[in-house]
């Protein structure tokens, strides 16, 4: 079976450079959230899309954004970066209309290291 | 508001030994509850959810959760730990809002397993 699909795996990148995750969820699925996890933390959750458009925000920076495409891929965009963004990236996806349990599947996560 | 605490940031059993996981929850709504493994530099796999139904769950690799609404709790048990059970569990709510699921997780629990 299809599962959520994040790219790059491992990125590494200079402080104050611009960063940009890919994720690419279950086919049929039309919710994608986005969690940062830090070294020893608990998933943080950042922010979700619904249908295209953002249903909840966590504690995203002001320095990230992010957006959900019409094929329902969502890409998380990071700039100016700072060494405490360093941190493995998940990205998950649901089915709201479909499912009425929450349920959320987890890609294997991006590994962003900041120098 | 939503909260998950999970009462033991580190559990440590002999090989054979039974796993206790502890989890309360707090919640407005009547949630759905989830346990999720992470094996280290891996994603998040879905061990076992609740979604209103039997009170007692059974999920994957021999662990089981119950549902106690009185106590607020959803600890996760297995009668033997095997070596590669060591991994850090997190205990997860999801309420269904109007428009999309709003998922907290529990800060995780270090299961270490002795030979």
């Amino acid at each position: 079976a299809a599962g959520v699909i994040q790219s790059p795996r491992h990125l590494i990148k200079e402080k104050r450079e611009t960063a940009t995750l890919k994720c690419y969820p279950i086919p049929r699925h039309d919710t994608v959230y986005w969690y940062q996890q830090g070294p020893g933390q608990d998933p943080q959750f950042l922010i979700s899309f619904y249908e295209k458009m953002q249903s909840d925000k966590g504690s995203i920076p002001d320095r990230f954004s992010a957006q959900q495409f019409s094929d329902y891929h969502s890409e998380l965009n990071m700039s100016s970066l700072e060494l405490g963004d360093s941190a493995l990236y998940f990205c998950a996806s649901s089915s709201f209309t479909g499912s009425v349990t929450g349920e959320l599947f987890f890609g294997e996560g991006s590994r962003l290291t900041v120098l | 508001a939503q909260s998950v605490t999970q009462l033991d940031s580190h559990v440590s059993v002999s090989e054979g030994t039974p796993v206790l996981l502890r989890c309360n929850y707090s919640s407005s709504y009547s949630p759905s509850l989830f346990w999720y493994v992470q094996h280290p530099n891996k994603g998040l796999q879905l061990l076992l959810k609740y979604t209103s139904a039997a009170t007692l769950v059974k999920g994957i690799n021999g662990f089981e959760a119950e549902f106690k609404k009185s106590e607020t709790s959803f600890h996760l048990t297995k009668p033997s730990a095997h070596m590669s059970d060591a991994a850090e569990y997190f205990c997860v709510v999801s309420d269904r809002e109007t428009s999309y699921d709003k998922v907290i997780f529990g800060p995780g629990t270090s299961l270490s397993v002795i030979p």
